[in-house]
């Protein structure tokens, strides 16, 4: 999607190091998330920010955490990480008011060796 | 507890014919519904969607069946191309809630 930009889109890390995800998106909107997708599962909620400094988790959060001090920047940080979280991350955002479509980047693809 | 199921993890269907794509949800505080469909190296991108004050929803070559008592709901591609072939999944979300949850996703294959 033109508006987002999630970097790097892809990484090999290794257990126990911090890692951390960008995603930049160039349209000015309040609601940012980060999903992983995983073979079995489909796209799970990590967490997601509905405005600066305010995030909150989804369903998946345990090992990560997340940071926005800007309105187009939203971070996500593998504090250590772990096999477990080898995955591809998405970044996604939502252009419209209560029921819309979330709009997402193209990935970042994440192992942990 | 996954509360959107997509219980068939792969369709092969004929270019021309009928694909129908199908999902169940728990969760009975969802009332908007969406399909995407994703490729290989891509991001999901959104293709249809309805809410639950309808029972189907038409775009094109895809249609979208709700049935809220059964808790299901199905996507339609007529006729199916070979450009279709891709990972689909179902989401839901309840109202105003700006959350999705997502299906395991079905991937299609069309044939020649």
């Amino acid at each position: 999607d033109a508006g987002i930009t999630q970097s790097p889109r892809h990484k090999v890390t290794e257990t126990g190091t911090p890692v951390t995800l960008r995603c930049h998106q160039t349209e000015n909107h309040r609601y940012m998330y980060w999903y992983r997708q995983d073979p079995g599962h489909g796209l799970r909620l990590i967490h997601y920010s509905y405005g600066v400094k305010d995030t909150d988790k989804g369903e998946v959060s345990d090992g990560y955490s997340v940071s926005r001090s800007k309105t187009e920047d939203f971070l996500l940080t593998l504090e250590s990480a772990t096999s477990s979280q080898t995955s591809v991350y998405f970044c996604a955002i939502c252009r419209g008011q209560g029921n819309s479509p979330l709009h997402f980047g193209n990935g970042t693809r994440l192992t942990v060796t | 507890d996954q509360q959107v199921k997509q219980n068939s993890p792969s369709l092969s269907v004929q270019e021309g014919r009928i694909s129908i794509l199908n999902c169940d949800y728990t969760n009975s505080m969802f009332d908007y519904f969406l399909w995407y469909k994703k490729y290989p190296a891509e991001g999901p991108t959104f293709l249809i969607s309805i809410s639950s004050i309808k029972d189907k929803n038409e775009d094109g070559r895809f249609t979208v069946f709700l049935n809220k008592s059964a808790k299901h709901l199905s996507l339609h591609i007529v006729p199916s191309q070979p450009g279709d072939s891709a990972v689909y999944f179902c989401a839901a979300s309840g109202s105003n809630d700006y959350k999705l949850s997502f299906g395991a996703g079905t991937t299609v294959t069309v044939r020649a």
